[in-house]
């Protein structure tokens, strides 16, 4: 069964990076039928997708946030990882890694636990 | 603002139907059979509950139901069990360009 993993520092100060790690175990990320992607949550508000990867690296970015955000992959380690460059308060929220097929992009499953990133000097 | 348009919240009593709208554009909801919808429990990670517009995933109850017309579409929940409170989301497939949109979410409580 396929489960992910987010992993990275809880806390992240304004201006700086925040980096992130989705761990795949059950699966390949190497796979030609699967975006691997990144979805936030900000404390008691919605998700906000923010980019997915193709195994071949190909990148989508949420408008709103490109410019900022970068997704790469590591097939060796069977990872992805998300940079947000330049964070502010608003960039706080509960970030998940999930996977969606290509031949049904909408579909996120599964999703990884979350994990909690606080910007906050 | 959200891409897609949700009510923040319905209600329904035990084993009523309750229905919640996503409103979309002819550039998401309305150009692809790529709807899903998402229950998420507090302090959970969200759980696809259909897909495609009307699909439910294996292990999803039929009493989750999705159907669409035009840019909108409906996630309807018959039956209503206290297990069902939670927040519901819609996500969309939006092109090359937007790629994935989420609605802003619907609280559904349970009395």
């Amino acid at each position: 069964q396929l489960q992910l993993q987010e992993s990275g520092p809880g806390l992240v100060k304004p201006s700086e990076t925040l980096s992130l790690t989705c761990t795949v175990s059950g699966g390949s990320i190497s796979s030609s039928s699967f975006y691997w992607g990144w979805i936030r949550q900000p404390p008691g508000k919605g998700l906000e997708w923010i980019g997915s990867i193709y195994y071949i690296g190909s990148t989508y970015y949420n408008p709103s946030l490109k410019g900022r955000v970068t997704i790469s992959l590591d097939t060796s380690k069977n990872h992805f990882s998300l940079e947000v460059n330049s964070v502010t308060a608003a960039d706080t929220a509960v970030y998940y890694c999930a996977r969606h097929p290509t031949y049904s992009t909408s579909s996120v499953d599964p999703w990884g636990q979350g994990t909690l990133v606080t910007v906050s000097s | 603002q959200s891409a897609l348009t949700q009510p923040a919240s319905v209600s329904g009593s035990p084993g009523q139907s309750i229905t919640i709208s996503c409103i979309g554009a002819s550039t998401d909801v309305g150009s692809y059979k790529l709807v899903s919808w998402y229950q998420q429990h507090p302090g959970k990670a969200p759980k696809l509950m259909i897909y495609e517009d009307t699909k439910r995933p294996s292990g999803v109850s039929n009493r989750f139901s999705g159907s669409k017309s035009g840019n909108t579409a409906s996630l309807t929940i018959s039956g209503l069990q206290a297990e069902d409170e939670a927040d519901y989301y819609c996500c969309s497939y939006a092109g090359t360009s937007t790629f994935v949109v989420f609605g802003g979410g619907t609280k559904l409580t349970v009395l």
